[in-house]
């Protein structure tokens, strides 16, 4: 079955923990991202990879860090969280191209104490 | 920059009644607009997308859309709301990124 898996789902962490989330997806897309979901703010993109070893920032970028060494993960990582960083955070990937749609993983519910 | 609107921050609909959902964007080029939906503790699924040619899209569980390149709207209608559509609904536009609409919750009352 074709499609994006984040790790773990909940996490509740302190300030200062460095911690990964995990993605990965099945589907031998070159475009990945990271996006944080927030009451009245949507989504709004982290980091985004064009293709292996190859990231650039998104919106909202700071605290964030990402690797891009295979394919097909794409994680996440904050090396020093802070409570502003509690948040829902989605995956997502699609094949290159404009028409292509992207599919999003199920999320992860992170919260910094 | 690409940037998306949705007014309507909530919006209750009864059930068996009509549902339109308000979208606006600001593109320079021809946009690639999307709408998802998010019930309550699932992740992102895409209703419909527009690229381009017929400007009445179709979509899953009974949804349509309809790209107004004058208005710069994307509206998502559904003629006939079921209990199951209420849910977290995003517009999004697309270049080289997706930029997401603050979303508009929908309510179904019986």
């Amino acid at each position: 079955e074709a499609q994006v898996t984040q790790n773990p789902r909940y996490l509740i962490t302190v300030t200062g923990k460095k911690l990964t989330v995990t993605c990965s997806q099945n589907m031998n897309h070159e475009y990945m991202s990271w996006y944080r979901q927030d009451p009245g703010l949507g989504l709004r993109q982290i980091y985004y990879s064009m293709n292996v070893e190859v990231t650039d920032k998104g919106d909202v970028p700071e605290g964030y860090k990402v690797s891009r060494k295979e394919k097909r993960n794409f994680p996440l990582i904050l090396e020093s969280p802070s409570p502003n960083q509690t948040s829902l955070y989605f995956c997502a990937s699609r094949d290159r191209g404009e028409v292509h749609e992207q599919f999003f993983g199920p999320g992860t519910r992170l919260t910094v104490l | 920059a690409q940037s998306v609107t949705q007014p309507d921050i909530h919006i209750t609909v009864s059930e068996g009644a009509s549902l339109e959902l308000r979208c606006n964007y600001s593109y320079g080029a021809t946009p690639y607009l999307f709408w998802y939906v998010q019930s309550p503790g699932q992740g992102l699924q895409l209703l419909l997308k527009y690229f381009s040619g017929d400007t009445l899209v179709q979509g899953i569980k009974g949804f349509e859309a309809e790209f107004k390149r004058s208005q710069s709207s994307f509206n998502l209608r559904k003629p006939s709301v079921h209990w199951s559509d209420a849910a977290e609904y995003f517009c999004a536009v697309r270049d080289y990124k997706l930029s997401f609409g603050a979303g508009t919750t929908v309510t179904v009352r019986a």
